[in-house]
C-alpha cells in the first residue's frame, strides 16, 4: 500500500478481554516498529522487527503484550487480559531498512485502544 | 540510556511570527537526531533529520533545525509559520547501537491569527 495501515482504528475493550492490533507495512520494508502513545506522553517504544524475527523486544511493558510479524509483512500486536492502563493509541511504523542506514521511519495513524 | 527532552509544552504563536521550539538530548556521543509533526488523528509525519555533515538542517513545509552539539541541542525554527502548522511536534534521537527511536513528549503548537 502508500503507506502504513493499521487496523482497526478504534476499539474499546472490556478488561480483561484479549485485543489483537494488526500492521500492514509499507510494501518492501524490513523494519517494523510498535510505539504506544499514552494521553499527554510522548511515544513510548514497544518492539522492533527486522523482517520475521524482533531483536529488540525491550519496551513491552509486561507478560501479556506479544507481537509477532509473518511473511516479512504484516504484524499483529496482542494484549491480553486487558487493564485500564492499557488504554492509548497504538502506533505502527516501518521504513526500508534500519533507520541507521539513513531511511525514514513512516508512522500510521494508530489503532485506538479504550479499556472500560 | 539516551534521553529527549521537550521543555515546553505548549506554545503559541501569531500566523506569521517565527517559531523555534526547544529540543535537549542526552548521549554520549553524536546521535541520529529527527523532528516530527503530528496533526490531529494523524500518524506521525518526518520533518526533518540529521545524521551527519552540516549542522543546519532544512526540512520540509519551510522547517529547519540547528544541531548544536556543545548544548545537546536540536531546535526547531520557522521563520513564518502558517495556521496550517497548528499540530504537535516530536524530537526523537537514535544511537545507531539501538535499533528504537526515542522520542521526547512533545511540544503543541497553538497558531493564532
Amino acid at each position: 500500500g502508500a503507506g502504513v495501515s493499521q487496523s482497526p482504528s478504534n476499539k474499546v475493550t472490556e478488561k480483561g478481554k484479549d485485543v489483537e492490533l494488526r500492521c500492514d507495512p509499507i510494501s518492501g520494508h524490513t523494519a517494523l516498529y510498535w510505539y504506544r502513545q499514552s494521553l499527554g506522553q510522548g511515544l513510548e517504544f514497544l518492539i522492533y522487527f527486522q523482517g520475521n524475527s524482533a531483536p529488540d523486544k525491550s519496551g513491552l511493558p509486561s507478560d501479556r503484550f506479544s507481537a509477532e510479524r509473518t511473511g516479512g509483512s504484516v504484524s499483529t500486536l496482542t494484549i491480553q487480559r486487558t487493564q485500564q492502563e492499557d488504554s492509548a493509541v497504538y502506533l505502527c511504523a516501518s521504513s526500508l531498512s534500519p533507520y541507521t542506514s539513513g531511511n525514514t521511519i513512516y508512522f500510521g495513524e494508530g489503532s485506538w485502544l479504550t479499556v472500560v | 540510556a539516551q534521553s529527549v527532552t521537550q521543555p515546553d509544552i505548549h506554545i503559541t504563536v501569531s500566523e506569521g511570527a517565527s517559531l523555534e521550539l526547544r529540543c535537549n538530548y542526552s548521549y554520549g556521543a553524536t546521535p541520529y537526531l529527527f523532528w516530527y509533526v503530528q496533526s490531529p488523528g494523524q500518524g506521525l509525519q518526518l520533518l526533518l533529520k540529521y545524521f551527519s555533515g552540516d549542522t543546519l538542517v532544512q526540512g520540509i513545509k519551510g522547517f529547519e533545525a540547528e544541531f548544536k552539539r556543545s548544548q545537546s541541542s536540536f531546535n526547531l525554527r520557522k521563520p513564518s509559520v502558517h495556521w496550517s502548522d497548528a499540530a504537535e511536534y516530536f524530537c526523537a534521537v537514535g544511537t545507531g547501537t539501538a535499533s528504537k527511536l526515542t522520542f521526547g513528549t512533545g511540544t503543541r503548537l497553538q497558531v493564532t491569527l
